[in-house]
């Protein structure tokens, strides 16, 4: 069993609906989360980290996180053009373990 | 201006050379870490560093080698031992961040721009 599984995608949504994406991690002793954003040909851009149950949101992207459930996902509101990207899942101790990614494409 | 840097962009080396990517950052992170990305895949750990003069391989070493000698510069050699080098690598770098108390610590890690070595 991999360590970091994302829904394989690729997700196409409408501009202005939400997208969402979903990760389980297999390490119940898992403490932090994160979620990198990566333009085709660019390196990963940290837009997301959360630590405790529940959500987090941060202007259109909201995290969620549930350790009994040992899943974390992210959604994306209102989505743009400018959202098109692969969204990666890590989670940590003191090194990450990724997930191998969903590309997400918004159509206009 | 505060970051990582990676060069070169692009490296383009014929088989059984040996190639050293070089990394640099001035964010005063303690831990900087080596990544490679093949198509359509996620992030694999190369090595990584916690401290200056230390550093331990991640999940995929054999063909690699680091060294740590400087807090700011952490560069990685890709030797002629490495079997499918062509690939996308990408430095990082990280700092502690307290969970609490007795919870641990996080370490968000953020990343250079990437070196894309291409190995004929």
């Amino acid at each position: 069993q991999k360590e970091v599984e994302q829904n394989s995608g690729p997700l196409s949504v409408p501009e202005g609906a939400i997208a969402s994406l979903n990760c389980t991690y297999s390490d119940r002793g898992s403490q932090s989360f994160f979620w990198y954003r990566q333009y085709s040909g660019k390196s990963p851009e940290l837009i997301m980290s959360i630590y405790s149950n529940g959500d987090k949101e941060d202007g259109r992207f909201t995290a969620q996180l549930n350790k009994a459930s040992q899943y974390v996902s992210l959604l994306i509101r209102d989505s743009q053009p400018s959202d098109s990207a692969t969204y990666l899942c890590a989670v940590n101790d003191y090194k990450l373990s990724f997930g191998a990614g969903t590309t997400v494409t918004v159509r206009a | 201006d505060g970051g990582i840097t990676q060069s070169p962009k692009y490296l383009f080396r014929k088989e059984g050379q040996n190639v050293t990517l070089s990394c640099e950052q001035n964010l005063n992170h303690d831990a900087m870490y080596w990544y490679r990305q093949d198509p359509g895949q996620g992030l694999r750990l190369i090595y990584y560093s916690q401290i200056v003069n230390d550093f331990q391989k991640g999940d995929i070493a054999e063909g690699y080698s680091v060294s740590r000698e400087k807090k700011e510069s952490f560069p990685l050699t890709v030797t002629s031992a490495q079997k499918n080098p062509t690939a996308f690598y990408l430095c990082a770098s990280s700092a502690p961040r307290s969970l609490g108390t007795g919870v641990g610590s996080s370490y968000e890690q953020y990343f250079g721009p990437g070196t894309r070595l291409t190995v004929t």
